[in-house]
């Protein structure tokens, strides 16, 4: 348990559907982060959000939406997604943005796009 | 901006083996080094750091780093593996600022009975 929690594990959606990830954090951070692990391929920093602030976002195409409504809580939402979306999706957070902190994972939500 | 690599995709080894799996990176700034490692169906867990100090970094489960800066790498060893061990190992590089973080494209460590 590292106390981060992203539901749900398994999620399958169609192209057309609309759909919410939801991770929390018991750990009193203050940055939050979303990732992308597909198959075969490094894990991908989507989104970074400290204090609420979102700090970074790489290129993430504008059918993935991320949402951070406190320090503890993170939401990614989907619409219109294309197949290639399949992947992991985890969620990370540290005590903040600076250099040595440690990031601690979630399970991550199992993204299937039919 | 650093790159990782991981230079073998898979590695296979009988249980109670000595197991080192490689990590080399590229940066042109001083950087902080992990390990991270992702059991099957769980998310990544972070097996040991390197900021600052001593080269050779413990971890958990029995793991051990050693930072080789004349090298650029930072290879994780473990000299008896279990069953247990069967996970993908991810090397990961952030900058001293903290301003990138990458990670390595993993290795994926079977352990045979």
């Amino acid at each position: 348990e590292t106390g981060v929690t992203q539901t749900p594990r398994h999620l399958v959606m169609g192209m057309t559907n609309k759909k919410s990830l939801k991770c929390e954090q018991h750990l009193g951070h203050n940055a939050m982060y979303w990732y992308k692990q597909s198959a075969k391929k490094p894990l991908e920093l989507m989104f970074v959000y400290s204090l609420e602030e979102r700090v970074e976002n790489n290129s993430v195409p504008s059918r993935f939406s991320p949402e951070c409504p406190n320090s503890s809580h993170l939401f990614l939402h989907l619409h219109t997604l294309q197949p290639e979306d399949s992947a992991l999706y985890l969620c990370a957070s540290s005590q903040d943005t600076g250099r040595a902190n440690i990031q601690y994972f979630g399970a991550g939500t199992r993204l299937s796009v039919l | 901006a650093q790159s990782v690599t991981q230079l073998d995709s898979q590695v296979p080894v009988f249980e109670e083996a000595p197991v080192e799996l490689r990590c080399n990176y590229s940066s042109s700034v001083s950087v902080y080094l992990f390990w991270y490692v992702q059991y099957p169906n769980q998310g990544l867990q972070l097996l040991l750091k390197y900021l600052s100090g001593s080269t050779l970094v413990k971890g958990i489960n029995g793991f051990e780093a050693e930072f080789n800066k004349s090298q650029t790498s930072f290879h994780l060893r473990k000299p008896s593996v279990h069953i247990s061990d069967t996970a993908e190992y991810f090397c990961a590089v952030k900058s001293w600022d903290g301003q990138n973080f990458v990670f390595g494209p993993g290795t994926r460590l079977s352990v045979l009975p």
